[in-house]
């Protein structure tokens, strides 16, 4: 099963807006509300920043949203900050021969 | 404290295996999912492997066949076994909390640091 599809890299500058795409199928992001998004900087472990499509967990910034559409989902970052600047993944629960299936990551550059 | 703490990463040959063991500690295992990620160096996180509280067992097409997973829940303790391994497979294995047993879904909200498997040639 193929990775979910994320922009390489994307950028802002501080205090702007930004939004991460996540394109998947019909096996996946289409078929459930099971997407969840990670924030992993240099060296240091993934954290999980949204689950169930946009759902934030205890402790995460409210600068973070989730949502989806068809077949694709969306993280945005509002109100940008320098530790903000951080590889993202995305992940989704699949129906395939697989379980589940991360994006390839995009990294973001705060300016 | 609520963690996770994966060992038994190590350097092997091709076609060597290797056990990777995951405790968890602060939280009774046996009310969770559990998942191996890995991310190879300078890769994407991939998911590995599954297994329920129950014991279902899922696997990522690239391992199924070659890498088992388990778990004691008594022992709070998860494991990999992996075997025939390849250059491929060379990672930071990482140990991660899915679900609560109890519900639906899909995601990771506990990770261990992870432990390295490097296959050389």
């Amino acid at each position: 099963q193929s990775a979910l599809t994320q922009p390489a890299s994307v950028s802002g500058s501080p205090g702007q807006s930004i939004t991460i795409s996540c394109a998947g199928t019909n096996s996946d992001i289409g078929a459930y509300d099971y997407v969840s998004w990670y924030q992993q900087h240099p060296g240091k472990v993934p954290k999980l920043m949204i689950y169930d499509v946009n759902n934030r967990p205890s402790g995460v910034s409210n600068r973070f949203s989730g949502s989806k559409s068809g077949n694709t989902a969306f993280l945005t970052i509002s109100g940008l900050q320098a530790d903000d600047e951080a590889d993202y993944y995305c992940s989704a629960h699949t129906s395939g021969t697989t379980l589940g299936i991360f994006g390839g990551g995009t990294k973001l550059t705060v300016l | 404290e609520v963690q996770l703490v994966e060992t038994g990463g190590g350097l092997v040959q091709p076609g060597g295996s290797l056990r990777l063991s995951c405790e968890a500690s602060g939280f009774p295992l046996v009310d969770f999912n559990m998942n191996w990620v890995r991310q190879a160096p300078g890769r994407g996180l991939e998911w590995v492997s599954y297994i329920s509280s129950a014991g279902t067992r899922k696997y990522a097409d690239s391992v199924r066949g070659r890498f088992t997973i388990s778990r004691d829940n008594a022992k709070n303790s998860l494991w990999l076994q992996v075997n025939s391994l390849t250059t491929e497979d060379t990672a930071v294995y990482y140990c991660a909390r899915g679900v609560p047993s109890t519900i639906s879904g899909w995601y990771f909200d506990l990770w261990g640091r992870g432990t390295l498997v490097s296959v050389f040639s």
